[in-house]
């Protein structure tokens, strides 16, 4: 039973463009969802995170969309530079357990 | 800045070896996390420990161990390494169950 479902596994984008990936859950338990960027050769990062009271969090050329309703958050990345290219997942936390489920990752390429 | 130190970035080993994973955090966290990353399958968390002393079971922890003797070390052990056990692990802590993560940059580890 796969609790966080991730999309696109893969996003080739255009230098400029906007980049959109998703995620959606199950588990109602979850109340904080993190972003992490990961480069090669690195560890996962923490690129933005969002509190399920509020439907949208912005820094900068990111920002996270939360719906609780359907239970679905996604990643924008606004004109969208070759050095975001990177590996992204989303995460869901339950804060009360501790614990952290990822998606699988988005792997961004963003060309030139 | 937090600092997630895992003491070796690859190692290999054989099949049977019992295989001992440190990492190191300078930030006197409560909480740290071991997880194995494989492409197209996430990060799954192998056993978190929330205290000295003090583990829980993740998702995956079959055919592992951890060890956690003092505050900022924790040890992940394979006890007798198989060649399934070949991956990417990364270890993970936070101060307070509802903050993010901090990683660190991850052991590549083959067993041949």
């Amino acid at each position: 039973q796969q609790q966080v479902k991730q999309s696109p596994q893969s996003l080739i984008v255009q230098k400029g463009g906007i980049s959109i990936i998703n995620c959606a859950y199950e588990n109602t338990a979850f109340d904080y969802f993190p972003w992490y960027q990961q480069f090669p050769g690195k560890g996962p990062a923490l690129l933005i995170a969002i509190r399920p009271d509020v439907s949208e969090k912005k820094e900068g050329r990111f920002t996270i969309s939360f719906n609780k309703s359907a239970k679905q958050f996604s990643l924008h990345i606004m004109d969208s530079q070759p050095g975001d290219s990177a590996t992204y997942f989303c995460a869901c936390m339950n804060t009360n357990a501790g614990k952290s489920t990822f998606g699988d990752g988005t792997t961004l390429t963003v060309k030139p | 800045d937090v600092k997630v130190t895992q003491s070796s970035r690859y190692l290999v080993k054989r099949t049977g070896e019992k295989v001992f994973l440190e990492c190191v955090q300078d930030m006197d966290h409560e909480n740290m996390f071991w997880y194995r990353q494989d492409p197209g399958l996430g990060l799954r968390l192998i056993y978190f420990s929330y205290d000295v002393k003090m583990k829980e079971k993740g998702d995956i922890p079959e055919g592992y161990s951890v060890s956690r003797e003092k505050k900022e070390r924790f040890s992940l052990i394979l006890e007798s390494a198989s060649t399934n056990q070949t991956s990417m692990y990364l270890c993970a802590s936070t101060g307070w169950s509802n903050q993010p993560q901090h990683f660190g940059d991850g052991t590549r580890l083959s067993i041949l």
